[in-house]
């Protein structure tokens, strides 16, 4: 079945930092992959998406490649803040496990000032 | 504004006291689901439903029960809840193609 892995948190950075979240996942068929971002007290919100191999997701500053070679899907920002402090997690969707999404265990992020 | 609500946002219950957590959505989405959310494991999908009367198991099913009579609605029913089903719940909803899914802002549950 699909699964997702996600580097061991919680990561501390302090702000202006570089961030990489790593996200390696395991499917069949050809699965969309995801981040979800999730604030304090709130639900989970779409950060970025990526449908088909070597497509790049990005918003807000966040980048991540969708590379079927190496099965993975890292988040990077070259430059976080406190306001992105959160919990962030790796999912994918879609390929043969149709209606299904798997989440990674989530990695949390806190930024200093 | 496009929403996707839960109630109650917090329960405490007592081991076998039937319970039931709705969910609405106003998109009109034809994708709704039900997830929990326990430290260290991510999330887990526990049912799914593709549209009105049509649902399936997630990963997570035994001890829940879920009804899709309507296109908005999608209740979480727990006929007889258990300790180890004190979690985080969330709904979500997304159109056909499940591409981005929106969230309710969780239910926390507590069952002594």
């Amino acid at each position: 079945g699909n699964s997702v892995t996600q580097m061991e948190g919680p990561v501390t950075l302090s702000e202006e930092a570089f961030l990489t979240i790593n996200c390696t996942y395991t499917a069949t068929g050809y699965p969309s992959l995801f981040w979800y971002v999730q604030y304090p007290g709130e639900g989970l919100q779409l950060l970025l998406k990526a449908t088909k191999a070597d497509d790049k997701g990005s918003n807000k500053g966040f980048e991540a490649t969708y590379r079927k070679e190496t099965t993975s899907f890292h988040l990077e920002k070259g430059s976080v803040q406190v306001s992105d402090s959160a919990v962030y997690f790796c999912a994918l969707g879609g390929g043969t496990s149709y209606g299904k999404l798997t989440f990674g265990q989530g990695t949390i992020l806190t930024v200093h000032p | 504004e496009a929403q996707v609500t839960q109630n109650p946002r917090y329960l405490i219950t007592v081991t076998g006291k039937k319970l039931t957590v709705t969910c609405s959505q106003n998109m009109n989405h034809e994708y709704m689901s039900w997830y929990r959310q326990d430290p260290g494991l991510g999330l887990r999908q526990i049912y799914y439903s593709m549209n009105v009367e049509v649902t399936d198991k997630g990963d997570v099913p035994e001890g829940y029960k879920v009804s899709r009579k309507e296109k908005r609605n999608f209740p979480l029913i727990l006929e007889s809840p258990s300790p180890n089903q004190t979690s985080l719940y969330f709904c979500a909803s997304s159109l056909w193609d499940k591409e981005t899914q929106y969230f309710g802002p969780g239910t926390r549950l507590l069952v002594l």
